[in-house]
Order: structure tokens, then sequence, then C-alpha cells
């Protein structure tokens, strides 16, 4: 078990350029959250999947963000036309579910840190 | 709606003094509580967890007890060390499953 993994670590975009970000979860973790901090916040929920299905998107996502998680597995993010309020650290979760169905404790990556200039 | 609110930080202690940050949280029904902790440069660590009233959650010398009468989860440690500054988290768990978070509170600890 390595752990849920962010790709890149550090990303500086020019605005107007378009951004993708990778997360793999730990293996066999059903769930994959994304969420989103800024300087001196909480993270904030922007969207989940169950396996492949995405489930639930937060009103924050605007409609220049896409995820994606094809074959239940890893999962991208990616922002089409960047703002600098798009600058912030961009977190992955991901959990497995009980018996019951219900979502264990939630295991986050290290996440990935966009500047916008 | 849901929310977490936590006390303001930063909060300044000399080692082996009593910690308590407070953590109050509005939601409709009993949802599980959780701290997290972010040490500078890492990614979010669960600390401790409970998921009902009563609950104590413990985990490396901090404690939270889920008080519904308070709707409170305040995180105590009895004795801190330089090792634990960090950010500490309070967060619930709503229906969906996601997580609703405070604000953070900044942990300083002076040899």
């Amino acid at each position: 078990d390595t752990g849920v993994s962010q790709n890149p670590r550090h990303k500086i975009t020019k605005r107007g350029q378009n951004v993708t970000f990778r997360c793999d979860p730990i293996s066999e973790h059903n769930r994959l959250y994304w969420y989103r901090q800024t300087l001196g916040q909480g993270p904030e929920f922007l969207t989940y999947f169950q396996n492949e299905a995405q489930l639930e998107k937060s009103r924050l996502l605007s409609d220049r963000f896409s995820a994606e998680r094809p074959k239940g597995s890893f999962s991208t993010l990616e922002i089409q036309r960047t703002e600098q309020g798009d600058s912030a650290m961009y977190l992955c979760a991901s959990s497995s579910l009980t018996t019951s169905g219900r979502p264990y404790e939630q295991y986050f990556g290290p996440g990935t840190r966009l500047t916008v200039t | 709606g849901n929310s977490v609110t936590q006390m303001e930080g930063p909060v300044t202690l000399s080692e082996e003094a009593f910690l308590t940050i407070n953590c109050t949280y509005t939601a409709t029904g009993y949802p599980s509580l959780f701290w997290y902790v972010q040490y500078p440069g890492e990614g979010l660590q669960l600390l401790l967890k409970a998921t009902k009233a009563d609950d104590k959650g413990s985990n490396k010398g901090f404690e939270a007890t889920y008080r519904k009468e308070t709707t409170s989860f305040h995180l105590e440690k009895g004795s801190v060390q330089v090792s634990d500054s960090a950010v500490y988290f309070c967060a619930l768990m709503d229906s969906s499953y996601k997580l609703i978070f405070g604000s953070g509170t900044r942990l300083l600890v002076r040899p």
C-alpha cells in the first residue's frame, strides 16, 4: 500500500492555459475525491467518484473544470482557460466502502499546488 | 447547511503545555467527526475520529469527545511537543460521505 499519489506536485502556468492533474488512489479504493485548498483555509469539496461514476459535483466546479476516472482507477482533473483565482492546492483523497456500503475514512495525497500567473 | 467552526490561530504554546483547540459544528443528524493534521510541506493526515455521540477518538496523545449537546468536538493534548507544530483541521462527514472542513488552526510549540 503506497498511499495516494498526485502529479505533478507543483504547476506554474500562465492565465488562459489548460492544465491537467493526476491522482492515483490507494489500490482497490472505490471512492475518489477532489478538494481545493486556498491559503489559510480548509479544503473545499469539488467532486467525487465511486468507481468510474462521477456522483456529485460542487457548485465550485465551474464549466472550466472537468474530472474523469476511466476504469475506476486513477483520476484526472483538468482546468481549461485558467484564471488567477484558480491558484490553490488541489487535493485528492480515496476511501473504501464497508460491507454495508458506508465509506471508511479518507486518505489524502500530498496535493498539487497550482500557481496561475 | 452543514458547517464547521474552529478557533482562530495561531496558537502558541511552550513545550509540555496543555492544548485545547475548539471545534463546533452545524449539521442535520449526527455526522461522523474528524481531526486531520497537516505538517509543513505534507498532505493531510487523519489524526482521530468519532462516529457517534459520546465517542472519544484518540491517537498519539490527542483526544476529542463527540458532544451532541454542545455540537462540539474539541481537540486536547495533555503535553505538547515541538513536533506537534502543524495546522489542525476539524471536519464532519455529511450524508453523501464528503468532508466539510473548518478553516484550520495553526499550532506553534516553542522549546
